[in-house]
């Protein structure tokens, strides 16, 4: 079965500073999907980045960005430029197309200090 | 264009009442999901649907029962709620497309005391 682990249960930063979430999963497959997903106070789940296991090269959107490890079976989120609005609950996921289901780490609250 | 609607947004109920959720969607999506999220936990799924008239068991689905009669509509039924169930559901909806991107409704905050 797969897994998704989020290490850091709470991360605090200064509006400007960059800062980087982390996610490690573990599976048996090889194509596969990875999310990050941004939860605000509203609840409303948000989706940040994708990433295709396929693509060796790192997604971005935006001021968001992903360090795939394919080898490693890490997916880290770095936010650059952080904003107040950064302020949310981030998740990571996994998802394995012959599944179609989601499975999700347990999140990092993320805090962003004016 | 509505995307994922659930109702209601907020229930309080006594331990061993009934109660169903609803999810709808209009973005024509086969894919239906209900999951619930607890503190540390992340979201755990609880049951799915990948077509009309089809449902299937998640993560965690003791406790609830779900339908899917019409392709917009997915059902999430607690027949004797207990206080473990205290939780928030969201509802989420995809195409089944490769990478199935899932769209998520606002959330339903239950208590159950």
């Amino acid at each position: 079965a797969q897994t998704v682990t989020q290490s850091q249960p709470e991360m605090s930063v200064q509006e400007a500073e960059t800062v980087t979430l982390s996610c490690t999963y573990d599976t048996s497959e090889n194509n596969y999907y990875l999310f990050w997903y941004k939860q605000p106070p509203s609840r409303q789940m948000i989706l940040v980045i994708r990433q295709e296991a396929y693509k060796q090269q790192n997604a971005t959107e935006n001021r968001f960005s992903v360090n795939f490890q394919k080898a490693a079976k890490s997916f880290s989120l770095k936010i650059s430029d952080s904003q107040l609005g950064d302020t949310a609950m981030y998740f990571c996921a996994f998802i394995h197309p012959a599944s179609q289901k989601l499975v999700f780490g347990q999140g990092t609250r993320l805090t962003i200090n004016p | 264009n509505a995307g994922v609607t659930q109702t209601p947004k907020f229930r309080v109920l006594k331990t061993g009442q009934s109660m169903t959720l609803l999810c709808a969607q209009d973005m024509n999506h086969e894919y239906m999901y209900w999951y619930r999220q607890d503190p540390g936990m992340g979201l755990r799924l609880i049951h799915y649907s990948v077509g009309e008239g089809t449902t299937a068991k998640g993560e965690v689905p003791d406790g609830y029962n779900v339908s899917r009669l019409k392709k917009q509509n997915f059902l999430l039924g607690l027949e004797s709620a207990a206080p473990s169930q205290t939780s928030v559901y969201f509802c989420a909806s995809g195409a089944g497309t490769v990478y199935n991107e899932q769209f998520f409704g606002p959330g339903t905050r239950l208590t159950v005391l």
